[in-house]
């Protein structure tokens, strides 16, 4: 039972360049979330998925786009990196009111 | 419109000496209430969580927190800290429906020998 896992664990950019960020946990939770953790700020939301097939915006989702391949997977892209985006990415999934939270993906855009 | 705030950015306490870190949240209705620990390059881990009942509610490590509704609060307290404590701290608000959370901007804890 590996629980959250992320992918990759960092990323160097160069701005305009695109990537995704993947995600997936083996605990079959219908809710996944992706937040981002920047220094004094504590974690945004930047979208979130209540199940399979339904995606919704979440405090900070411009320049990002998601995707729920299926119940384990949930994906977040960047289609045109800016330095703005530099941040440490968590994804997380949630059993009835808890949320568990992956390792992180530090993501440098230059 | 929902907020959490964490007072202190910093804190730094002596191994033994007991801890407690500040939280203070606006929240329409009856929130659902958190805190997680962050280790240095690590994930967020749940430390305790109150829903409803008894406003005191006991954790993982030692720690416990007290929900006071009058004083919009949920401090974290732990008696007696250790040198494996120190971490950044986050108090978090949730809503029931989404289960989105709201995080205080985390307090850092350093702990002296």
């Amino acid at each position: 039972n590996a629980g959250v896992t992320q992918t990759p664990k960092f990323q160097v950019l160069k701005t305009g360049q695109s990537m995704t960020l993947q995600c997936a946990q083996d605990m079959n939770h219908n809710s996944m979330y992706w937040y981002r953790q920047d220094p004094g700020m504590g974690l945004r939301l930047i979208y979130y998925s209540a199940s399979e097939g339904t995606t919704d915006k979440g405090e900070v989702p411009n320049g990002y786009n998601v995707s729920r391949l299926n119940k384990r997977e949930f994906s977040l892209r960047l289609e045109s990196a800016a330095p703005s985006q530099t941040s440490v990415y968590f994804c997380a999934s949630r059993k009835t009111d808890t949320q568990y939270f992956g390792p992180g993906t530090r993501l440098t855009v230059l | 419109a929902q907020s959490v705030t964490q007072p202190d950015i910093h804190i730094t306490v002596s191994e033994g000496a007991s801890l407690e870190l500040r939280c203070n949240y606006s929240y329409g209705a009856t929130p659902y209430l958190f805190w997680y620990v962050q280790s240095p390059g690590q994930g967020l881990q749940l430390l305790l969580k109150y829903f409803s009942g008894d406003t005191l509610v006991q954790g993982i490590k030692g720690f416990e927190a007290e929900f006071k509704r009058s004083q919009s609060s949920f401090n974290l307290r732990k008696p007696s800290v250790h040198w494996s404590d120190a971490a950044e701290y986050f108090c978090a608000v949730g809503s029931g429906n989404t289960g989105k959370l709201i995080f205080g901007q985390g307090t850092t804890l350093q702990v002296k020998p």
